[in-house]
């Protein structure tokens, strides 16, 4: 399976403000993905980033708030804008598998806003 | 739609005990499911998955879980628990070209 690093793992960080989360992935893949672990809650998609072209975002997250750039095929960033402390979450990326139908998680981004 | 329910928010099992964790699903064509583990402060871990071979299929530390087409069920099982198992547990599907969809998870405790 790939090796997924994400920087930074935890964060506090005041409202207003925009923190950058940095996902780097040990081989090449065509598509990654960005989740929202809310606390004690399961995992939801925000976005799916493929090299090359604009994210395509779920329903409920928009661009402005949740912009993603994907310069090449191993490194993706998720930006959390204008923070308030509902943003505070677990951000997770993940990549597809070699079967394209698995995923695999990255340690994830412990987000904390005051 | 797909769709994962998670029968039971948190599961207490004894040490040695049998672990069940109850996952159903709903796809409106044959699914992929995959069982993940989180362990505290960590991310998910990938457990097992079912594509369509073997309806009883088995994973790391263990773990097996047995696809039922007439349940619509995919329940994870270990048959004897270890402290280390204690985490959160979190059934998927994936069907055609859609993103995976998660249950709400499951947490499970190991009593000594």
């Amino acid at each position: 399976s790939a090796v997924i690093s994400q920087k930074p793992s935890r964060d506090i960080c005041q409202r207003g403000t925009s923190l950058t989360i940095q996902c780097q992935v040990d081989s090449q893949v065509t598509m990654m993905f960005w989740y929202r672990q809310q606390p004690g809650q399961s995992l939801t998609l925000i976005a799916t980033a493929n090299q090359g072209s604009e994210a395509t975002y779920e329903s409920g997250f928009v661009i402005d708030k949740f912009p993603i750039s994907r310069p090449n095929l191993t490194f993706s960033t998720l930006t959390v804008s204008n923070m308030s402390p509902e943003d505070s979450s677990i951000y997770l990326c993940s990549v597809e598998g070699p079967t394209h139908r698995e995923q695999f998680f990255g340690p994830g981004t412990r987000l904390t806003v005051l | 739609a797909q769709s994962v329910t998670q029968l039971g928010s948190h599961v207490s099992v004894s040490e040695g005990a049998l672990v069940l964790l109850r996952c159903n699903y709903s796809s409106s064509v044959p699914p992929y499911l995959f069982w993940y583990v989180q362990y505290p402060n960590q991310g998910l871990q990938l457990l097992l998955k079912y594509t369509s071979a073997a309806t009883l299929v088995k994973g790391i530390n263990g773990f097996e879980a047995e696809f039922k087409k007439s349940e619509t069920s995919f329940h994870l099982t270990k048959p004897s628990a270890h402290m280390s198992d204690a985490a959160e547990y979190f059934c998927a599907v994936n069907s055609g070209n859609t993103p995976l969809v998660f249950g709400k998870g499951t947490r499970l405790s190991v009593i000594a």
